[in-house]
């Protein structure tokens, strides 16, 4: 069956520092992935998603996430976070049938 | 600019009312969800439709039913309402396409007394 792991559940960074936020996912086919962000009190937006292609994808805010086929990963990384970045992150798998299975989430904490 | 729109930001209700909770989309989505948010669980498909009319269960549709009547609006009833389904509801659409992303709502958060 699908599934999605985010083994953090928080983490915490200071300002300037840099990120990687890991995802972990079970899918038998060619995933695709995405990660998004949601702000306390919103819906989720999404950052940057992975179809085919470069491994290494950029999406919005600075951000960017590795497809590691072999280690079934796509974690996400940031150089350098700012105050801003504080939010709660979700992993998720798509498949070919517009099902999308979700991480737990990680919630980010960022130190000034 | 694209839009999902969850008619209700906050709701408190009572044990056993009957709730609805509404969801438009302005984008020609052919496919909605409804999603329940709850701390440490991430976020749980209660259940999604990929046509008018159409819907399917998700992976916890317990206590729920929808109804999607037009293409662009997609509601989730809570019958009998529960404490147990105090939680946040997330709705989200897509294109049928492969790959296709989700775009969500601000969610709604439900708090049953």
């Amino acid at each position: 069956a699908q599934s999605v792991t985010q083994p953090d559940i928080h983490i915490t960074v200071s300002e300037g520092a840099s990120l990687e936020l890991r995802c972990n996912y079970s899918y038998g086919a060619t995933p695709y992935l995405f990660w998004y962000v949601q702000s306390p009190g919103q819906g989720l937006q999404l950052l940057l998603k992975y179809f085919s292609g470069d491994t290494l994808v950029q999406g919005i805010k600075g951000f960017e996430a590795e497809f590691k086929r072999s280690q079934s990963s796509f974690n996400l990384r940031k150089p350098s976070v700012h105050w801003s970045d504080a939010a709660e992150y979700f992993c998720a798998v798509g498949d070919n049938f517009n099902k999308f299975y979700f991480g737990s989430g990680t919630k980010l904490n960022v130190k000034p | 600019d694209v839009k999902v729109t969850q008619s209700s930001r906050y709701l408190v209700k009572r044990t056993g009312e009957k709730v609805f909770l509404e969801c438009v989309q302005d984008m020609d989505h052919e496919n909605m969800f409804w999603y329940r948010q709850d701390p440490g669980l991430g976020l749980r498909l209660i259940y999604f439709s990929y046509d008018v009319k159409m819907k399917e269960k998700g992976d916890i549709p317990e206590g729920y039913s929808v109804s999607r009547e037009k293409k662009e609006r997609f509601s989730l009833i809570l019958e009998s309402a529960s404490t147990n389904q105090t939680s946040m509801y997330l709705c989200a659409s897509c294109l049928t396409s492969a790959a296709g992303e989700l775009f969500f709502g601000e969610g709604s958060r439900l708090t049953v007394l």
